[in-house]
């Protein structure tokens, strides 16, 4: 699985767009970027796959430039509940064996 | 999507004792997994277990320790053996289905030991 980096740490406030990358150099032709929330106390829940340009759903977008070595998920008009710590992973998940998860970047909603 | 249950949500145990963690989805799986995560950190994978085969162990992690059964496609059990208190996290399971692939998670177990 490709290493990915991402910030440690978010601020922002309720009613703004939030825009967090991932940075995945290494990321292999049959990779796919996908993104977990995780809540206090709960486990991580997926949010959104993409392998390349843009995917949107009813949580959020993830933005994928052409060279695909970096990723970015969007949160429009974040409230406090979006306050969690997001993962970006690389990897094959259809084909993988295990799933690794990096360090995730803890967001912060103030009102 | 697949919803699981964990046993027990939560314990308190004695240094040197073992528990048993389960875990029951809500339809059959290939493989299952288990994380261990720690207060504040990421989540670490501890071991992949396949139905009707040895679990297969990240590094760190060996069977003496951790034990899991598999005996069917729904149910898994991870075993914290001889605990101290470096064991004290939470130990989730989780599954990877559906069509891109995604993990569904337990709620997880989150053990103390004193």
């Amino acid at each position: 699985l490709a290493k990915t980096t991402q910030p440690i740490s978010m601020d922002s406030y309720e009613g703004q767009e939030v825009n967090i990358t991932c940075s995945h150099n290494n990321i292999a032709t049959n990779d796919y970027i996908t993104w977990y929330q995780q809540f206090p106390s709960q486990g991580p829940r997926f949010i959104i796959q993409g392998y390349k340009t843009k995917v949107t759903n009813e949580v959020a977008s993830l933005f994928i430039p052409a060279d695909r070595k970096s990723s970015t998920l969007s949160l429009p008009r974040v409230s406090l509940s979006d306050t969690a710590v997001y993962y970006c992973l690389v990897g094959d998940m259809r084909r993988d064996d295990k799933i690794i998860f990096g360090k995730g970047t803890r967001l912060h909603i103030l009102p | 999507s697949a919803v699981i249950s964990q046993k027990p949500s939560r314990d308190i145990c004695q240094r040197g004792t073992s528990l048993t963690i389960q875990c029951q989805v809500d339809s059959q799986v290939t493989m299952m997994f288990w994380y261990r995560q720690q207060p504040g950190q990421s989540l670490t994978l501890i071991a992949t277990a396949n139905q009707g085969s040895e679990a297969t162990y990240e590094s760190g992690f060996v069977i003496d320790k951790f034990p899991i059964s598999r005996p069917n496609l729904t149910f898994s059990t991870l075993t914290v053996s001889n605990m101290s208190p470096e064991d004290s996290s939470i130990y989730l399971c989780s599954v990877e289905t559906g069509a891109a692939g995604e993990l569904f998670f337990g709620e997880g177990s989150r053990l103390t030991v004193l």
